[in-house]
């Protein structure tokens, strides 16, 4: 069965203090491996898509990388701004249906 | 229009009541995706459609959940007799492609059965 796991489940940081969140996942095939920021009462919001074990993206301050089994999103230098939910979600290769499967998030906070 | 659009954003309902939450998401996009987020918890997934087909319904939690696509645009999410454990936020998506593919959500349905 095709899993996401989210590592830790919630993170307080002082603004500065970098840190990585962790997205551990098993699934019979990737296609691809995304993240998502979360701000209350709202919807997500794309962040990136990763395709293959080594790949890495960047946006601002975040920076996110894959290993065959699972994916880390840095966070270097973070401010206030960046308090959200990052969730992470996986989609299988081998399914038709393109099911997309998210992880349960991380609340990222970040003290001034 | 501009962005993926629900409705209502809030609906509080009574037990044994039926319910029904609209998606018109993005013009062009052909798939569309429902998720459920209770308080706190990560996205549940419900159901998918390409174009007005489900090919993937293995989300939906009984039968008294439906959902239906017409002309590959407007989406409608039809939850039955609800019940308290149906309180959530009801998230609806939509992606240009089938492939690896970048989700735009709304901002959701938020549902409070009594």
């Amino acid at each position: 069965e095709d899993q996401v796991t989210q590592s830790p489940e919630a993170l307080r940081l002082q603004e500065g203090e970098s840190s990585s969140l962790n997205c551990s996942y098993t699934v019979s095939g990737l296609r691809g491996l995304f993240w998502y920021r979360q701000d209350p009462g709202k919807g997500p919001e794309f962040l990136f898509t990763l395709y293959s074990a080594g790949e890495e993206k960047e946006k601002e301050r975040l920076k996110a990388t894959l290993t065959k089994k699972e994916s880390f999103l840095h966070i270097t230098a973070p401010k206030p701004e960046d308090s959200a939910t990052y969730l992470c979600a996986v989609q299988a290769s081998y399914s038709s249906a393109s099911k997309i499967i998210f992880g349960s998030g991380t609340r990222l906070s970040i003290r001034p | 229009g501009a962005g993926v659009s629900q409705s209502p954003s809030n609906k509080v309902t009574e037990k044994g009541k039926d319910v029904e939450l609209r998606c018109d998401p993005i013009s062009g996009h052909t798939a569309l995706y429902w998720y459920r987020q209770s308080l706190g918890q990560g996205l549940e997934f419900l159901i998918y459609f390409q174009g007005n087909s489900a090919p993937d319904k293995s989300g939906l939690p009984s039968d008294r959940f439906s959902a239906e696509r017409t002309g590959g645009s407007v989406s409608t999410l039809t939850i039955q007799r609800t019940q308290q454990e149906d309180s959530a936020v009801y998230l609806c998506a939509s992606s240009s492609l089938a492939g690896a593919n970048v989700l735009t959500f709304g901002a959701g349905s938020r549902l409070t059965v009594l």
